[in-house]
């Protein structure tokens, strides 16, 4: 099955600056990439996805990018702000999973004012 | 409209006896979706439901835990006997269509074996 590696763990950064978090998938069968943030207490919450026929997507100050061919993905955070501060997570579905989804084990990014 | 609902909240029960969680997923959403996710964890696959198709069930972490959807809409999640390594908060999804697409989450049930 599908195996989703996600690092950092944690990540700590000052206002302003940028953030970024890798994962790595196992199936190269997978095509849809989502991630979600997750806000202590609450469920989890889309904030971009990416398919296998596109390399990069961006929604303003979010953006993912995929390697396909490295089997990567890494979702990139600019001007972040206090309110981005939660745990966010990267998943992986399609392909032999079809439509469940693999996450990864979740990144704690702390913004400090 | 409505998003995905869970009930209850929060059920706390006593080791060995049995609960039972339920998912009201978005109206129209043929694909329903049950995670596990344990303190400070990542989301756990339990069990995925499409239309009228089996479900996948390979995610269960034992004979302990089955879950059924009546109708194509409202799942319920049952653990019998269930054990203080059970206690997480159960998150269901629901998602348009076929195969990957964006899935709605619900706010969970915490469950807590004592």
């Amino acid at each position: 099955g599908e195996n989703v590696e996600q690092h950092p763990s944690t990540l700590s950064v000052q206002e302003g600056d940028s953030a970024v978090i890798k994962c790595t998938y196992s199936d190269s069968a997978s095509n849809y990439f989502p991630w979600y943030k997750q806000e202590l207490g609450k469920r989890p919450q889309l904030i971009i996805d990416i398919r296998s026929n596109v390399g990069e997507k961006k929604d303003q100050r979010i953006a993912v990018t995929l390697n396909k061919t490295a089997k990567h993905f890494s979702l990139h955070i600019t001007e972040t702000q206090p309110e981005d501060s939660a745990v966010y997570f990267c998943a992986a579905a399609g392909g032999t999973s079809y439509g469940k989804l693999t996450f990864g084990q979740g990144t704690i990014l702390t913004v400090h004012p | 409209g409505a998003g995905v609902s869970q009930s209850p909240s929060n059920k706390v029960t006593e080791k060995g006896k049995d609960v039972e969680l339920r998912c009201d997923p978005i109206s129209g959403h043929t694909a329903l979706y049950w995670y596990r996710q344990s303190l400070g964890q990542g989301l756990e696959f339990l069990i995925y439901f499409q239309g009228n198709s089996a479900p996948d069930k390979s995610g269960l972490p034992s004979d302990r835990f089955s879950a059924e959807r009546t109708g194509g809409s409202v799942s319920t999640l049952t653990i019998q006997r269930t054990q203080q390594e059970d206690s997480a908060v159960y998150l269901c999804a629901s998602s348009a269509g076929q195969g990957a697409n964006e899935q709605f989450f619900g706010p969970g049930t915490r469950l807590t074996v004592l």
